[in-house]
């Protein structure tokens, strides 16, 4: 099984830096991804951590470490448009099991 | 193209109708999902399919009922729902462990 935890909810002005945690329990682990999702859309794949350490995109990065269990998402400059929810999921392995976590909703305001 | 098509967007049926919601992928990926979405909440995982064989069911009651004709294609077929079914609807394909590419969605409403 998996257990998956995040932070309900964060707000930030923009301009400012964001980071999203996420702790996993999960038998068997392939990886880490990281999903955007606005409201009322399909979600988005931001990120994908195999090994652990820093992976930067731009203005997103996604860190891992799998001893701990232990996943962020950084979101930089934000902007009004990285409102949305964000969600950590287990790579799935040979069962093919996505499964999210509760997602962390983050508003930015102006 | 890296596109997940769903149909139809939007759909409203009653608690005696049947339906079907369909999906479709030209990607060539080996596993394709159903996901159950209220609002405010993630995507609840209800079935895959690797190799166009159910490989997952997560405890969905029957009224919902997963078809995969062929490798592109993924229906999933509605019978006596209520109105608690109401949600968005995803679907999303992947060719296994790597990224997963969803549709747009189909949102029910059941009346």
């Amino acid at each position: 099984g998996q257990n998956i935890d995040q932070p309900t909810e964060m707000t930030a002005t923009e301009g400012a830096i964001v980071q999203i945690n996420c702790t996993y329990q999960t038998s068997g682990f392939n990886g880490l991804f990281w999903y955007q999702q606005h409201a009322g859309e399909a979600p988005t794949f931001l990120s994908y951590n195999v090994l652990d350490g820093l992976e930067e995109k731009g203005r997103f990065s996604s860190f891992l470490s799998r001893s701990k269990g232990y996943s962020y998402l950084l979101l930089k400059e934000l902007q009004m448009k990285d409102s949305a929810s964000y969600l950590c999921a287990p790579a799935p392995r040979g069962d093919y099991k996505l499964s999210f976590g509760a997602g962390t909703t983050v508003t930015v305001r102006a | 193209d890296t596109e997940v098509t769903q149909t139809p967007k939007h759909l409203v049926m009653g608690m005696t109708n049947k339906k079907s919601l369909k999906c479709e992928q030209h990607m060539g990926h080996r596993a394709m999902y159903w996901y159950k979405q209220k609002a405010k909440k993630p995507p609840e995982l209800m079935f895959v399919y690797s190799y166009e064989k159910l490989s997952i069911n997560e405890s969905v009651p029957s009224r919902f009922s997963p078809e995969c004709p062929n490798s592109s294609l993924l229906n999933l077929h509605l019978h006596a729902l209520q109105p608690e079914d109401s949600a968005l609807y995803l679907c999303a394909s992947s060719q296994g462990s790597g990224e997963a590419f969803f549709g747009q969605g189909t949102r029910l409403t059941v009346v």
